[in-house]
């Protein structure tokens, strides 16, 4: 298997673009979470789906921030417009809950590191 | 102006010693926990995990031990090697396969 697939690895972009970043989770995982990751706040959780549907958003800074998930295979993170404070690595994550609730490790991809001029 | 980051915890060891990683977690109802080791430009990578029925699981060279009574987890890491040179996270699940991870302690190994 090939992993969590995180695409592109990097991104320079300037104010007020737009900057779209991609997943591919492991397949035959039902569970997809993106995280942001900085200096000053570490690894934060900002979203996450189980079976393509949102479950928990209350991570998402502010509404300039959507993410979808349209199929089990692809996600994406959205950021429009974009600001510098956006610039950190956004990594996915994706692992497998099991029929009884019970969760298992969460693999993560290698991120996306954005920067925002 | 420059931003201040945070100032992870850092743990220097010789190489062949053994590594003691400690985590206060903060939800008592927390019920599962994983450590995860992030080297540097790369995504955590999954080391060991532990659920609260448990106070002690093994795997090879780690150790995970979790104390409920004072919400302390720690990784023990046997013989340590260069290669074990990287940022520990701790992370509980709070519910609903919701992950939060700790700030980290960064494992410097000296040859």
């Amino acid at each position: 298997d090939a992993g969590v697939i995180q695409s592109p690895r990097h991104e320079v972009t300037e104010m007020g673009q737009e900057v779209t970043l991609r997943c591919k989770p492991i397949s035959g995982h039902n569970s997809l979470f993106w995280y942001r990751q900085t200096m000053m706040r570490g690894l934060e959780l900002l979203i996450y789906f189980n079976n393509n549907v949102p479950i928990d958003d209350s991570g998402m800074p502010e509404d300039r921030f959507s993410a979808k998930m349209p199929n089990a295979s692809f996600s994406t993170l959205k950021i429009q417009p974009s600001e510098p404070r956006d610039s950190a690595v956004y990594f996915c994550a994706s692992s497998l809950v099991g029929l009884a609730g019970l969760y298992n490790e969460q693999f993560f991809g290698p991120g996306t590191r954005l920067t925002v001029l | 102006g420059e931003s201040v980051g945070l100032h992870l915890p850092t743990l220097s060891v010789q190489e062949g010693d053994n590594s003691i990683i400690n985590c206060a977690y903060s939800n008592s109802a927390s019920d599962y926990f994983i450590w995860y080791k992030q080297e540097s430009g790369k995504g955590p990578q999954f080391i060991i995990d532990i659920r609260s029925n448990m106070d002690k699981r093994q795997g090879q060279r780690v150790t995970v031990l979790l104390n409920k009574t004072v919400k302390h987890l720690s990784l023990q890491i046997a013989a340590t090697q260069p290669g074990d040179s990287a940022v520990y996270f701790c992370a509980e699940n709070i519910g609903g396969g919701k992950l939060i991870f700790g700030q980290g302690t960064e494992l410097s190994v000296k040859p």
